[in-house]
């Protein structure tokens, strides 16, 4: 049973330009969030696909955008990086429920902006 | 306030020993309580869930809820040096999709 699985797995990337997160969700999960983890802290919600519809928003920029495609997958683009988007993004799937979910992660891309 | 707390640590334990991990959140509607276990730079692994108040056990790992006091915690019996990790506090709140996270407490078991 393969698990989360996201590429590329480290990135660098120049002030400006715009660069795109890919991630597969593990097999019978529906649900796609995303993740931005500074070093030292905690991780931070971007946003949550569900059913093809960005289903929550974290307090990110519009410069970050997603997607999610029908087979589940899902895209992260971040438009015009700035340093300080460098990171490790970080791509959780789990299953749609009422109460409770149980996130599992991908090995995360590291992106750097030079 | 932040709404996930947790010790940064670094909490030294010897090898053999229980290392007890604490986690505190503000949000009295949260539901669900994760532990999580990160290896420098790794991505975060779930180790524990719980949703009810008591006690949880799975192998080694307990963990603990307290909504009344809004506290999780976890113990982990007989520390091994392959436990060394930050330890990373989830709470999942009613009617919200994101996991609020706690910044870590980073855990060195001697041997």
């Amino acid at each position: 049973d393969a698990g989360v699985t996201q590429s590329p797995t480290h990135l660098i990337k120049t002030r400006g330009q715009q660069v795109t997160l890919r991630c597969s969700p593990k097999s019978g999960h529906d649900t796609v969030s995303w993740y931005q983890q500074a070093l030292g802290q905690g991780p931070q919600f971007i946003f949550q696909y569900y059913e093809e519809e960005e289903r929550q928003r974290g307090n990110f920029p519009d410069r970050f955008s997603g997607h999610q495609f029908p087979n589940y997958s899902s895209e992260l683009n971040v438009n015009a990086l700035l340093l300080g988007d460098s990171a490790l993004y970080l791509c959780a799937s789990s299953i749609d429920r009422v109460l409770g979910f149980e996130a599992f992660f991908g090995q995360g891309t590291r992106l750097t902006v030079v | 306030q932040k709404e996930v707390e947790q010790n940064s640590g670094p909490l030294s334990v010897p090898e053999g020993a229980i290392a007890s991990l604490n986690c505190t959140y503000s949000d009295r509607g949260s539901q669900s309580f994760f532990w999580y276990r990160q290896y420098s730079g790794k991505s975060p692994e779930l180790i524990m869930s719980i949703y009810s108040n008591g006690d949880k056990e799975d192998g080694r790992f307990t963990a603990q809820l307290n909504k009344a006091s809004q506290y999780v915690s976890l113990l982990i019996r007989d520390s091994q040096p392959s436990d060394s990790a930050t330890y990373l506090c989830a709470v999942n709140v009613r009617s919200n999709y994101q996991l609020i996270w706690g910044a870590g407490t980073k855990l060195i078991i001697k041997p």
